[in-house]
């Protein structure tokens, strides 16, 4: 268990909805990251937050946007859902250092996310 | 874009062999190489990682190798166990930049 949750777990839903994931990261983790998988593009970086604030932007498309609360928790919302958007979407978290790094991921288990 | 590519995109290999992944990379400003280890139903989890300031890193079965002038780095699982079947995750970042850049994955299987 990497301390990382996300819910909900599995989401079907029609094209043109919109969805919100959400994300908990590990406890004492500030910066929470937004990946998206799926099968012919792997692991695609969204979208990152720290301590409340965005501080990297990927592949996001403009239909997407996140954001993290005063409790660190983070939401991913889809809007103007297509069929190309059927993914599976991972929330990670970190601790970010001011010194040297460790570097080290922690992952959710991940929304798996059905567009029809 | 990919960043970074991997290959083979899968293999399999019996019950103690070896198991060997190779990624490459543009951006010579990437300075942190870490592994990433998925199973079915789960997300990836760190199994190793390297700096460019060393050619080899190996933890238990787990050996990366890295090539800073051929801009090359692979990994290399020995004695391949049925417990090892799962997809594996290279990735690049640069330093203090939490912002993976990760290849398209192997997905090893191990027979018995």
């Amino acid at each position: 268990d990497s301390g990382v949750t996300q819910t909900p777990k599995h989401l079907i839903t029609a094209t043109g909805q919109r969805v919100t994931l959400r994300c908990s990261p590990r406890s004492g983790d500030l910066s929470v990251y937004w990946y998206q998988q799926s099968l012919d593009q792997g692991l695609q970086f969204l979208i990152q937050y720290y301590n409340g604030e965005e501080r990297a932007k990927g592949n996001i498309l403009e239909r997407f946007s996140a954001q993290q609360f005063p409790d660190l928790h983070s939401e991913l919302n889809l809007s103007s859902l297509e069929l190309g958007d059927s993914a599976l979407y991972f929330c990670a978290s970190s601790v970010v250092p001011s010194g040297s790094m460790t570097g080290e991921l922690f992952f959710g288990e991940g929304s798996r996310l059905t567009v029809l | 874009q990919q960043q970074v590519k991997q290959s083979p995109q899968s293999l399999i290999v019996q019950k103690g062999g070896i198991s060997i992944i190779n990624c490459a990379y543009e951006n010579t400003a990437f300075d942190y190489f870490p592994w990433y280890q998925q199973f079915p139903g789960k997300g990836p989890a760190l199994l190793i990682a390297i700096r460019p300031d060393v050619s080899e890193k190996k933890e238990g079965r787990f050996t990366i190798s890295f090539n800073k002038s051929a801009k090359q780095f692979s990994l290399h699982i020995m004695d391949s166990q049925p417990g090892d079947s799962a997809t594996y995750f290279c990735a690049a970042s640069m330093l203090n930049d939490y912002k993976l850049s990760f290849g398209a994955g192997t997905t090893v299987t191990v027979r018995a």
